[in-house]
């Protein structure tokens, strides 16, 4: 069974330019997460699917930041334009509907502002 | 709101001893705890997690780790280290019916022959 997948691993990109991460979840898996950590700092929660639904967006940290799930599957977040502070490691995760137990997380994509 | 600590930024520890890693947790009611471990150039795998019963869990690569809940403590543990267990661990907090978890920022092992 394939896992958490997420594209690109590594992105460099300029200050004010844009950059879409993909996140492709377990089959199957109507909940799907994403997580970011900037440098030196505790990985954060920014938003949650359940299936194309957001149930929870409380951790986005502006509105630079637009998260997709069309049609329930594979997820998108961009960042546009993007900022300094922005570089970090996203993480994607997803979940089966009813289990908050059995999390899987994927490799994460990292992100270098410059 | 929870929140975790990790207390320990960084571990050294030599190859077959023994490891802990601290985390304290402050949530109100009964916590969903997790370790998470992320090996160079991996993704986050879970070690182990406690959700209730018996407050010693066992997990996987030989972890385990007791919830003191007097402590507000999810302590991992492991008797013998193996060179493969340099890695970054983070701890977790999550709660009942809420799918956010709340990671503390991670202790970084390194093993030492």
């Amino acid at each position: 069974e394939a896992g958490v997948t997420q594209f690109p691993s590594h992105s460099v990109i300029e200050k004010g330019q844009t950059v879409t991460l993909r996140c492709d979840p377990i089959s199957g898996h109507d909940n799907l997460y994403w997580y970011r950590r900037v440098m030196g700092k505790e990985i954060k929660f920014l938003l949650h699917f359940v299936k194309e639904s957001k149930q929870d967006e409380s951790g986005m940290p502006n509105n630079r930041f637009l998260a997709e799930r069309t049609g329930g599957t594979y997820s998108t977040l961009k960042v546009q334009p993007a900022e300094l502070e922005d570089s970090g490691v996203y993480f994607c995760a997803s979940s089966p509907f009813d289990s908050l137990n059995t999390i899987y997380f994927g490799e994460g994509s990292w992100l270098t502002v410059v | 709101a929870q929140s975790v600590t990790q207390p320990d930024i960084h571990i050294t520890v030599s190859e077959g001893a023994s490891l802990e890693l601290r985390c304290n947790y402050s949530y109100g009611a009964t916590p969903y705890l997790f370790w998470y471990v992320q090996s160079p150039g991996q993704g986050l795998q879970l070690l182990l997690k406690y959700f209730s019963g018996d407050t010693l869990v066992q997990g996987i690569k030989g972890f385990e780790a007791e919830f003191k809940r007097s402590q507000s403590s999810f302590n991992l543990r492991k008797p013998s280290v193996h060179w493969s267990d340099a890695a970054e661990y983070f701890c977790a907090v999550g709660r009942y019916n809420d799918y956010k978890l709340s990671f503390g920022a991670g202790t970084t092992v390194t093993v030492r022959a």
